[in-house]
């Protein structure tokens, strides 16, 4: 099992550009959620994907959205960037909507640079 | 939102327990509370989680507090790779039934040899 995919691990973009990130979940997860993690921060959590639908949205702006597919795979989407938005995108899985007793598993990460 | 609070950093000696002490006074009834750590350059790791009674696995336990406001994280033995950012979650349920999970700034812990 190869957990929780991420691509790219890194990438550089200039300000005003589009990105895509992607994730693959863990084999037998169906909920994908989103974080970003600024240096020396927690992650904060971005949006959450079940059934293909955006089920729970952190404090972003609709820069940032999203895609849930059939197989559960989700990307990550933020429009205009800003230099504020290097971070770390962490991409995480679990199985169940809500399942509050379960865990997740996490990716390694995209390292989103912003010049 | 929910809110937990830690101390930014703890020191211990390889070998010896380590208790480390989360704050989540907001928690209500249904909510479940989660430990992780991130190691650096890694992506958070689950640790353990509980509801109301405490909770062993082969990595950790963790005591909560009989009024739930409150959780402590024991890591039996440090070692060197113990050495990470503990991160205690609090996970409320929302209206829609959905529930995210609101890291804070975690516990630096550091292991001497």
């Amino acid at each position: 099992d190869a957990g929780v995919t991420q691509s790219p691990t890194h990438l550089i973009k200039t300000r005003g550009q589009q990105v895509t990130l992607r994730c693959s979940p863990k084999s037998g997860h169906d909920t994908v959620s989103w974080y970003q993690q600024a240096l020396g921060q927690g992650p904060q959590f971005i949006f959450q994907y079940y059934e293909e639908e955006e089920r729970q949205r952190g404090n972003f702006p609709d820069r940032f959205s999203g895609h849930q597919f059939p197989n559960y795979s989700s990307e990550l989407n933020v429009n205009a960037l800003l230099l504020g938005d290097s971070a770390l995108y962490l991409c995480a899985s679990s199985f169940g909507q809500g399942a509050m007793g379960t865990e997740a598993f996490f990716g390694q990460g995209t390292r989103l640079t912003v010049v | 939102d929910a809110k937990t609070t830690q101390p930014n950093s703890m020191e211990s000696n390889e070998e010896e327990p380590v208790h480390l002490p989360c704050n989540h006074s907001t928690i209500s009834g249904t909510d479940y509370i989660h430990w992780y750590r991130q190691l650096p350059s890694q992506g958070p790791e689950y640790v353990i989680h509980g509801l109301t009674s405490n909770v062993n696995n082969r990595m950790a336990s963790l005591a909560i507090a009989e009024d739930r406001k409150s959780s402590t994280l024991i890591l039996h033995r440090a070692t060197l790779r113990d050495a990470a950012v503990y991160y205690c979650i609090h996970i409320p349920r929302t209206p829609s039934g959905t529930y995210k999970y609101i890291f804070g700034t975690g516990t630096r812990l550091k292991v001497l040899a």
